[in-house]
């Protein structure tokens, strides 16, 4: 059965530096996402990226963030200077997208087992 | 605007007890709703989604929800409670397709041997 991947499952790194999470999202799907959870918080969305660009993004994605998919297979989370709270579990996600589908067709989205950022 | 209450941040049932996790919702437009289980160390798996037509919606591993309108709810159930299904499970919500997920804070089951 086709899924997500993310890698590295686990990221260490110190404040100020830059780190790149990467997720491999299912080949026919055409929206990806990022969330993040905060240890012992809810799941908070990020952005979502669609057609080569960003379609939302919430408060939390600032300036430091950034998505990219760099090749037909890759999509990737940057942030440029990392701060202590932006220690998390990031979750990949990603899903199909029926031009005029129905209601019915609705196509939810699969998420990654996510990559923990610890910042030190 | 779309936002997901879950009452009851933790939750404990005896084995082969009723499940019953509750999550309410508020969404300007009919909404898609979705319940996902997390295990300890891992990612987030659809237990069952309502998108449209019976209100009663049925998912893996004996869990079902059922969408009620009028109550603003889709609370997540299961007859016989087992061990396995100690877990996280989160209740979510979005407005359509390729529209972000909002979350709910999340309920840990604990199931008590």
């Amino acid at each position: 059965e086709p899924e997500v991947t993310q890698t590295p499952s686990h990221q260490v790194t110190q404040m100020g530096q830059e780190v790149i999470l990467r997720c491999v999202p299912i080949s026919n799907h055409l929206y990806f996402y990022w969330y993040r959870q905060i240890l012992g918080q809810k799941v908070e969305f990020l952005v979502s990226f669609y057609n080569n660009e960003i379609s939302e993004k919430s408060e939390i994605f600032d300036d430091q963030f950034s998505v990219e998919r760099p090749d037909g297979s890759n999509f990737t989370l940057k942030i440029r200077s990392t701060k202590l709270e932006d220690s998390a579990m990031y979750f990949c996600a990603s899903s199909v997208w029926l031009a005029g589908g129905a209601r019915s067709s609705y196509n939810e989205q699969f998420f990654g087992p996510g990559t923990r950022l610890t910042v030190l | 605007a779309q936002s997901v209450t879950q009452l009851g941040s933790h939750v404990s049932v005896s084995e082969g007890a009723l499940v019953l996790l509750r999550c309410n919702y508020s969404s300007s437009v009919p909404p898609y709703l979705f319940w996902y289980v997390q295990y300890p160390n891992q990612g987030l798996q659809l237990l069952l989604k309502y998108t449209t037509g019976a209100t009663l919606v049925k998912g893996i591993n004996g869990f079902e929800a059922e969408f009620k309108k009028s109550e603003t709810s889709f609370h997540l159930t299961k007859p016989s409670a087992h061990m396995s299904d100690a877990a996280e499970y989160f209740c979510a919500v979005s407005r359509n397709t390729g529209n972000q997920f909002y979350f709910g804070t999340g309920t840990s089951l604990t199931v008590i041997p």
